[in-house]
């Protein structure tokens, strides 16, 4: 198996750029989540899904658009990147919520200029 | 509101020394805890949960975890460390009824020093 699995490793855009990030999980996870990591900040919860065609908003989600048309991908969008948004991505897959653990993918590096 | 505090970000310790990564939180419901690892250029890891019962949680790697209901504090604790232990360590809960209250403290930075 090989987790979850996430595309790009490292993108550089220029303000206003969009940009999509796509993750995949092969463990037939109902719930994933897309977070981002910023320095002393530990992880944020940008968006997230409990399951197939279902998607919610975290702590930080605007700036942000997400999909789940398919129960092993979930797709994370920023239609007008702004340097705020310049961050460690991490998505992250678990069976259930609240009690169960996440498995996260390795992150995506993203550079706003 | 739920919170999550780390107080020491960065923590050196030398080889085979004790070490204990501190953890405190705040939540006014029942939560579950949990302790993750991030190995520089990777995704975070578990490294071990509580979600009720033995207050005492072992985990991987010689990890451990006290839950301290009392005192809020879910502190980790290792007897020896190695260097492969160099790595961010987040301390996180969530709320056992709602499907969107998972949150991670800051991280702590440990690094095993030869």
């Amino acid at each position: 198996n090989a987790g979850v699995t996430q595309t790009p490793k490292f993108r550089v855009l220029k303000t206003g750029q969009s940009m999509t990030l796509l993750c995949a999980q092969d463990m037939n996870h109902e719930y994933m989540y897309w977070y981002r990591q910023d320095p002393g900040m530990g992880l944020r919860l940008i968006h997230y899904s409990v399951g197939e065609g279902t998607t919610a908003k975290g702590e930080v989600p605007d700036g942000y658009n997400v999909s789940r048309l398919k129960k092993q991908n979930f797709l994370l969008g920023l239609e007008s990147a702004a340097p705020s948004q310049t961050s460690v991505y991490f998505c992250a897959s678990s069976a259930f919520w609240s009690e169960e653990t996440q498995y996260f993918g390795p992150g995506t590096r993203l550079l706003v200029l | 509101a739920q919170s999550v505090t780390q107080l020491d970000s960065q923590v050196p310790v030398f080889e085979e020394a004790p070490v204990e990564l501190r953890c405190n939180y705040s939540s006014s419901v029942s939560v579950y805890l949990f302790w993750y690892v991030q190995y520089p250029n990777q995704g975070l890891q578990l490294l071990l949960k509580y979600l009720s019962g033995s207050t005492l949680v072992k985990g991987i790697n010689g990890f451990e975890a006290e839950f301290n209901k009392s005192q809020t504090s879910f502190h980790l604790r290792k007897p020896s460390v190695h260097i492969s232990d160099t790595a961010e360590y987040f301390c996180a809960l969530s709320v056992k009824t709602s499907y969107d209250k998972v949150i991670f403290g800051p991280g702590t930075s440990l690094s095993v020093i030869p």
